[in-house]
């Protein structure tokens, strides 16, 4: 079983900006994409974006577009999301997720391995 | 975006009882992208059905999916205590991908 593990809970102010990081086992770096999905207080599960290392290439939904930025540090097998100009419709818990890549471009994929979650509250 | 409603929003039943979750998309959805999730309080998601009919490994074959078109169904055949859990849907073959909003399994 694959264990995602993500940094802790953060709380931050209006206008600022958070990262928040996912660490993956080294093996699987080359062969996942990793997403970023959040789930803000009753509401669904909203996919923010995602980075594939093998082909170095990042997809956002259009609603983070220019909001979000999502890196990858190799040496760490480490992934970071960072979220600026935080309002608090943005407190929610948000989780990175594994999905395997196969073929060129890549086939669609479930998520098949899940971080246990960051919580991130914007309150002034 | 394609959006997925799934129903009932709350299903309650006791163990040994037959669970059907429905999953309705907004257009069609090809079959090969379309998963179930299992979200247990306070945990992340567990991938449970993938490829509409596909069980994740180490999933008990009491999972099972099925559907077509833009009708999507979760049974769990036989209902057990731990299965207490937020249940929910997600395509993947159109960006961006999109999940449905739940249904949360209550245990009698």
């Amino acid at each position: 079983q694959v264990q995602l593990v993500q940094s802790g809970a953060e709380v931050k102010k209006p206008g600022s900006s958070v990262k928040v990081s996912c660490r993956a086992p080294g093996g699987i770096f080359n062969s996942y994409a990793f997403n970023w999905v959040r789930q803000a207080p009753e509401q669904r599960l909203q996919w923010m974006g995602r980075i594939i290392p093998v082909f170095g290439t990042r997809n956002f939904a259009q609603a983070f577009q220019g909001r979000v930025a999502i890196t990858a540090d190799e040496s760490t097998s480490t992934f970071y999301m960072e979220l600026s100009g935080l309002t608090s419709d943005d407190t929610a818990v948000y989780y990175c997720a594994a999905e395997r890549v196969t073929g060129t471009p890549p086939i669609p994929s479930s998520f098949d391995f899940w971080g246990q979650g960051s919580l991130v509250t914007v309150s002034s | 975006e394609i959006v997925l409603t799934q129903s009932p929003g709350t299903l309650s039943l006791s163990p040994g009882d037959r669970a059907t979750l429905s999953c309705r998309a907004g257009q069609t959805v090809s079959t090969t992208y379309f998963a179930w999730y299992q979200q247990k309080p306070g945990q992340a998601p567990r991938l449970l059905i993938y490829g509409t009919s596909r069980r994740a490994a180490g999933i008990p074959d009491r999972f099972s999916g099925s559907g077509s078109g833009t009708d999507f169904t979760l049974t769990i055949s036989r209902l057990e205590p731990e299965d207490l859990a937020v249940y929910f849907c997600q395509q993947y073959g159109r960006s961006p991908t999109t999940f449905g909003q739940g249904t949360k399994v209550e245990i009698k």
